[in-house]
């Protein structure tokens, strides 16, 4: 089945405590992103890569690394969590390099993260 | 400032009620709109429109982009309870991997 998976898809962890956040299609998908969302300000892109070991920010990257070494996953990392980075996250892919723009855009399941 | 802006933010209509959810944008070197429906889960893709004037359907649901005003309005008709959810509407910056969202439109239908 073609999908988008992400792991864990809960997590509760301690400020400061590195974490990182699997991601991964079986689509041979060109493009992936991560969003955060959060109440009352809705979805935001963190990070996007249009290609193996190409990666670019999106409107929030404080706090958060990625890397893609290979095409099927893109880990989110977190280095030092803190509590304003509680949210729930989201990975998707796209089979083209312009991803969204010009392709539809795949989601994962979410990944609730709590910070205390 | 690039941005993209949704309207209402809520609304609760009527099982058989049609609605109207709108979107404007502001963005430099515009390519396309998209529309995703999001339940109690990760958003899924419903339209992505282009070209001014051009109507996208899919059963219920329609959608048309007006590129001179700088809006899209997505139509639901016929409302049903499953129509529930949160729509999303997104715009792709000057960086084409870079997509921007609106808050969304949380519509709930009652029976």
């Amino acid at each position: 089945e073609a999908q988008v998976t992400q792991n864990p898809r809960y997590l509760i962890t301690v400020t400061g405590k590195k974490l990182t956040v699997t991601c991964s299609q079986n689509m041979n998908h060109e493009y992936m992103s991560w969003y955060r969302q959060d109440p009352g300000l809705g979805l935001r892109q963190i990070y996007y890569s249009m290609n193996v070991e190409v990666t670019d920010k999106g409107d929030v990257p404080e706090g958060y690394k990625v890397s893609r070494k290979e095409k099927r996953n893109f880990p989110l990392i977190l280095e030092s969590p803190s509590p304003n980075q509680t949210s729930l996250y989201f990975c998707a892919s796209s089979s083209s390099r312009t991803g969204p723009s010009t392709d539809t855009q795949y989601f994962g399941p979410g990944t609730r993260l709590t910070v205390l | 400032e690039d941005k993209v802006v949704q309207s209402p933010l809520s609304l609760v209509v009527h099982e058989g009620d049609t609605v109207t959810l709108n979107c404007s944008y502001e963005v430099t070197n515009f390519r396309s709109l998209l529309w995703y429906k999001q339940e109690k889960k990760a958003p899924t893709f419903l339209f992505m429109l282009t070209s001014s004037g051009i109507e996208k359907k899919s059963g219920r649901l329609s959608s048309i982009l007006d590129k001179k005003e700088l809006f899209s309005i997505l139509n639901i008709t016929a409302t049903q309870t499953g129509d529930s959810a949160v729509y999303l509407c997104a715009v792709p910056l000057k960086s084409q991997g870079n997509l921007i969202f609106g808050k969304g439109t949380k519509l709930s239908v009652k029976p």
